[in-house]
């Protein structure tokens, strides 16, 4: 079986610019969640898509949005990049609506602002 | 507020010595419990989880932890570290009530392991 696949794996974008960061999901997983890992800190959950829909969102502001696509692969949108966006961006796929069976996740995408 | 707290975030330790990690955690009720390890340059894997029954949960690679409702904790041990243990291990926590699958962390505990 295929893993959670993330692209790309580095970017380095402006101030200010938007980014898209994409996740396939393992197969057979139609959850999929987003994570933010900065430097020296553990995950922290963005949101998480479960058939197509938002069904939950962590602390985050509305410039980080994200998509679900038919396939379960997904799409993380971040607008009006700041400085602090500077991080590892991580996807977990999971096989139930509640992640009771365990999330497997993705190797992220480093994302830098400068 | 909720939170999951790792005691120490570096440790470093010689092969064949013992390793516990601390996890301690601020939520009320039921909660669903894990444990986590990154080695260089690879992705979280799962070590163990605890849903309920026998508080001492084996994982993989020799891990145990342990739920202790009374402190709020769930420390994970090996008996014997390996050089191929040195990682980044994170205790997460998530909430079976929630409506979604949000699994916070803690920090994170960085782990040396020397032959």
């Amino acid at each position: 079986e295929t893993g959670v696949t993330q692209s790309p794996t580095h970017l380095i974008k402006t101030r200010g610019q938007q980014v898209t960061l994409r996740c396939s999901s393992q197969s057979g997983h139609n959850t999929v969640s987003w994570y933010q890992q900065a430097l020296g800190q553990g995950p922290q959950f963005i949101f998480q898509y479960y058939r197509e829909e938002e069904n939950g969102r962590g602390n985050f502001p509305p410039r980080f949005s994200g998509l679900q696509f038919p396939n379960y692969s997904s799409e993380l949108n971040v607008n009006a990049l700041e400085l602090d966006d500077s991080a590892l961006y991580l996807c977990a796929s999971s096989l139930s609506g509640t992640g009771a069976l365990g999330y497997t996740f993705g190797s992220g995408t480093r994302l830098t602002v400068v | 507020a909720q939170s999951v707290s790792q005691h120490n975030h570096h440790v470093i330790l010689s092969e064949a010595a013992s390793l516990e990690l601390g996890c301690n955690y601020s939520y009320g009720g039921t909660v669903n419990l894990f444990w986590y390890v990154q080695y260089p340059g690879q992705h979280l894997q799962l070590l163990l989880k605890y849903f309920s029954g026998d508080p001492l949960v084996k994982g993989i690679k020799g891990f145990e932890a342990e739920f202790i409702k009374s402190k709020f904790s769930f420390n994970l041990r090996k008996p014997s570290v390996q050089w191929s243990d040195t990682a980044e291990y994170f205790c997460a926590v998530r909430s079976p009530t929630d409506s979604w699958g949000k699994l916070q962390f803690g920090a994170g505990t960085q782990v040396v392991v020397t032959p």
